[in-house]
């Protein structure tokens, strides 16, 4: 079983959508979790982190980690077509040689 | 501008040959990494550094070999190429100290033939 199970997706939404995407994990020592865009031919950039549980928002993205649950989630508000990209969660308990990243979810967002 | 640069973005190269995938960055980052990335499967770490005269094997068994002489550069090579090397890789950076940031460069598209 991986450590960090992402669906693959792909996703498609039309604009203006809210997006909403997962990820589950079993080693309940992560303590810091991220989300990554990856553009097409592109590396990841990352694009919110959380600390431990909780939420945090910037702009019209929300990340949202459940430990409880060992679930977190990225929500992104009003859709774009620039949204277009795969989204790769990531997990590390304390040191990035030990981060784990999800296989990524292909994000389609039509005009 | 502060960043990171891979070259080549893409590589074909005939089995048995050595090949050298370069990564520089210019933001004066401690810690480099070399990651590989297959189409829909995660990133695995294949090595990293903590600073000059640093290398350490990441949780992917790779036949690739790093050097850290200077801080801004971060090589990695294969000394035989084979089909099974053909991947994507990427290299990344982070400030000591910081866990949640990592700064990817473009990536590698390596075809072994």
């Amino acid at each position: 079983q991986k450590e960090v199970e992402q669906d693959p997706g792909p996703l498609s939404v039309p604009e203006g959508a809210i997006v909403s995407l997962n990820c589950t994990y079993s080693n309940s020592a992560f303590q810091y979790f991220m989300w990554y865009r990856q553009y097409s031919r592109k590396g990841p950039e990352l694009l919110m982190y959380t600390y431990s549980s909780g939420n945090k928002e910037d702009g019209r993205f929300t990340a949202q980690v459940d430990k409880s649950s060992k679930y977190i989630s990225l929500f992104i508000r009003d859709s774009q077509p620039s949204d277009s990209a795969t989204y790769l969660c990531a997990m590390s308990p304390y040191n990035n040689n030990d981060m784990r990243f999800g296989a990524g979810t292909r994000l389609t967002v039509k005009p | 501008e502060a960043d990171i640069y891979q070259t080549p973005r893409y590589l074909v190269i005939g089995t048995g040959k050595k090949i050298t995938l370069e990564c520089s960055q210019t933001m004066g980052h401690d810690k480099m990494y070399w990651y590989q990335q297959d189409p829909g499967m995660e990133l695995h770490l294949i090595h990293y550094s903590y600073g000059v005269n640093s290398t350490e094997k990441g949780d992917l068994s790779s036949e690739s070999t790093v050097s850290r002489i200077r801080t801004e550069h971060f090589p990695l090579t294969l000394e035989s190429a084979r089909p099974s090397h053909t991947s994507q890789y990427l290299c990344a950076s982070s400030e000591r100290g910081t866990v949640e940031k990592l700064f990817f460069g473009s990536g590698t598209q390596l075809s072994v033939l």
